[in-house]
């Protein structure tokens, strides 16, 4: 399967800055999502990151707060903005190579503090 | 109500014991079926995917999804203290999109 690259893997970030994280995928891949991890909680999508258009958001994700590029088939970004505390998190990149009923691959993910 | 619904634990079991892990779900759309194995500070490793009712195995896993039930399982022979994780089933109604997660169960082996 591909490999998948998040960086950084961890930042200690100030409240109201943000930060954007990288996902870089060893070859091309047909999907790319973004997920939030919360402490002790389960992993939640955030949107679908398309290649060559806005990415698609779910329920409660908004692209102020959460933009994503995706300039071609193997990197996308995901910018956490005006960072509170609340986004203190794992955020995981996952991809999809073929069809779209394959399973998805996850990277490590990026742990995320705000002071 | 969640979606998908997931004990928690922890489960703690001896080293060689079968383990089943398991999860209900509401949503009768949800076709496709997946469980993760994440160990601590890495990501979601795939183990099992599934395609509607029926199991599936491979090597010590064996994956069990009975729709008339909205229930699926996962059964671990021969545990041994490298499968000590958090395990998260995933479904999906559109293929490899949009899936919904279990909370995860805590999983430790012991020696």
């Amino acid at each position: 399967s591909a490999v998948i690259s998040q960086k950084p893997s961890r930042d200690i970030c100030q409240r109201g800055t943000s930060l954007t994280i990288q996902c870089q995928v060893d070859s091309q891949v047909t999907m790319m999502f973004w997920y939030r991890q919360q402490p002790g909680q389960s992993l939640t999508l955030i949107a679908t990151a398309n290649q060559g258009s806005e990415a698609t958001y779910e329920s409660g994700f908004v692209i102020d707060k959460f933009p994503i590029s995706r300039p071609n088939l193997t990197f996308s970004t995901l910018t956490v903005s005006n960072m509170s505390p609340e986004d203190s998190s794992i955020y995981l990149c996952s991809v999809t190579t073929g069809e779209s009923n394959q399973p998805q691959h996850f990277g490590d993910g990026t742990r995320l503090s705000i002071l | 109500q969640k979606e998908v619904e997931q004990d928690p634990g922890p489960l703690s079991v001896p080293e060689g014991a079968i383990v089943s892990l398991n999860c209900t779900y509401s949503n009768s759309a949800f076709q496709y079926f997946m469980w993760y194995r994440q160990y601590s500070r890495k990501g979601p490793e795939l183990l099992m995917y599934t395609y509607s009712s029926g199991n599936k195995e491979d090597g010590r896993f064996t994956a069990q999804v009975d729709k008339s039930s909205k229930y699926i399982s996962l059964f671990i022979r021969d545990s041994q203290p490298s499968d000590s994780a958090t395990y998260l089933c995933a479904m999906s109604s559109q293929g490899a999109q949009k899936l919904v997660f279990g909370q995860g169960t805590r999983l430790t082996i012991n020696p």
